[in-house]
């Protein structure tokens, strides 16, 4: 098994690009999430999914959207990048039978906007 | 404000030497796992603690679970260079499909 993908693995934007992490599980996890971690530090919620068609909130939206339409994928899209969001991008996913949620997590997107 | 606080932020020791890391919180949590880090890879899980007072071993890795959940505690023992790395803490709030992460610890260790 795969487990989790992302990709691209780094990118480089300018300010106002747009662009879509990809991130894709193959282990039939119902809920998937997205982080950020920037230097040195720990890991940021930016939105999650219980399930396709079904997203949340997390602690650092803003700027972001994000889509679930199938089980394996959930893709987090940019709008007008900005420096901030320069930081290392982690998908991870969970198992919903777990009551602990326990989370698996890909290798990660490095991105800088400058 | 961090929901989970992790200490220390950093810490370098000698190859040999034991240590131990705190994650604290005002919080009840329903698990808490630790995860490691090394770096350009994602966290990967070491363990998951469910039970206030809980204590697993994983080969010279001791984790505890605080009685009244709220906080948790990683000891090493006999340190080896293999062990550096960011080691995350994460709690489960009762009725969360989310997990809240420390800011971590940055284990150096030194041969």
């Amino acid at each position: 098994n795969a487990g989790v993908t992302q990709t691209p693995k780094f990118r480089i934007l300018k300010i106002g690009q747009s662009m879509t992490l990809q991130c894709t599980q193959d282990m039939n996890h119902n809920y998937m999430y997205w982080y950020r971690q920037d230097p040195g530090m720990g890991l940021k919620l930016i939105y999650y999914s219980v399930g396709a068609g079904i997203t949340d909130k997390g602690e650092v939206p803003n700027g972001y959207n994000v889509s679930r339409s199938t089980t394996e994928d959930f893709p987090l899209r940019l709008e007008l990048a900005a420096p901030s969001q320069t930081s290392v991008y982690f998908c991870a996913s969970s198992y919903a039978g777990q009551s602990t949620y326990e989370q698996y997590f890909g290798p990660g997107t490095r991105l800088t906007v400058t | 404000t961090q929901l989970l606080e992790q200490s220390p932020q950093f810490l370098s020791i000698q190859e040999g030497e034991n240590l131990t890391v705190y994650c604290n919180s005002s919080s009840v949590f329903s698990s808490l796992q630790w995860y490691r880090q090394e770096p350009g890879e994602g966290p990967v899980l070491l363990v998951t603690v469910v039970t206030g007072g809980e204590v697993k071993k994983l080969k010279r890795l001791t984790f505890q679970f605080g009685d009244a959940r709220k906080d948790s505690s990683l000891h090493i023992t006999a340190a080896q260079t293999g062990d550096t790395g960011l080691y995350l803490c994460a709690g489960r709030l009762q009725g969360a499909q989310k997990l809240v992460f420390g800011q971590g610890t940055r284990l150096t260790i030194n041969p």
